[in-house]
């Protein structure tokens, strides 16, 4: 069974520039998580979907981070514009059916982002 | 809102010792999940363990066990036999029905040969 796939693994870019993620879950999970990961912490929420609904993004700073999953499978997290400390790790995870409130979660590899 | 505290940024064992990870959690909640992820370097996060607060039996993965201590608020993780591979960073967790995943805040785990 294939994992939860993301690209790209590594991103350098300059402050104020715009960065994309891409993230697709295992198949059949339904619920699918972005997390962000600052050097030195643990990771902190910042959407979770269920399909292709959002059912928890109040930790995503709105006024420069949107995440997407238009049609329930695969989603999008962009940045614009960046700031330094948005430099980090953006995990991707997804849950099976029914598991989305018991923590048990399956994690891409994560894509670094470094902002200069 | 729900906390967890990881107390030991850094801890190393020789292999084939035993380590106990320490982790602490401040909850209202009396139902609940608590987990151990195990994040190696470079490569995806993974369930170590999982524990139901309302089960009183400490779970057991092979050669990792937690002490669950309920009313202390307590979630250790302890890994016998330790193996080169089990050198990672380890994150507690904790979560409630219709609440986010809260993660510690890690504990990096050195294994010496």
């Amino acid at each position: 069974e294939a994992g939860v796939a993301q690209s790209p693994r590594y991103k350098i870019i300059e402050k104020r520039q715009s960065v994309a993620f891409w993230c697709n879950p295992i198949s059949g999970h339904a619920t699918l998580y972005w997390y962000q990961q600052i050097l030195g912490q643990g990771p902190k929420l910042l959407i979770q979907f269920q399909n292709n609904g959002v059912v928890d993004d109040s930790q995503l700073p709105k006024d420069r981070f949107s995440a997407e999953r238009l049609k329930g499978v695969d989603s999008t997290l962009k940045i614009q514009p960046a700031k330094l400390e948005d430099s980090a790790v953006y995990l991707c995870a997804s849950s099976p059916p029914g598991t989305a409130n018991t923590g048990e979660l399956f994690f891409g590899e994560g894509s670094r982002l470094t902002v200069l | 809102a729900q906390t967890v505290t990881q107390s030991q940024p850094e801890m190393s064992v020789q292999e084939a010792e035993t380590v106990t990870l320490s982790c602490t959690y401040d909850t209202s909640e009396s139902d609940y999940y608590l987990f151990w992820y195990k994040q190696p370097p470079s490569r995806q996060m993974i369930l170590v363990i999982r524990q139901e607060a309302y089960k009183q039996q400490n779970a057991t993965e092979n050669r990792f066990s937690v002490n669950f201590q309920k009313a202390a608020k307590s979630f250790s993780l302890k890994i016998s036999d330790s193996q080169l591979g089990d050198a990672a960073m380890y994150f507690c967790a904790y979560t409630t029905s219709g609440s986010r995943l809260t993660f510690g805040e890690g504990t990096q785990l050195t294994v010496n040969p």
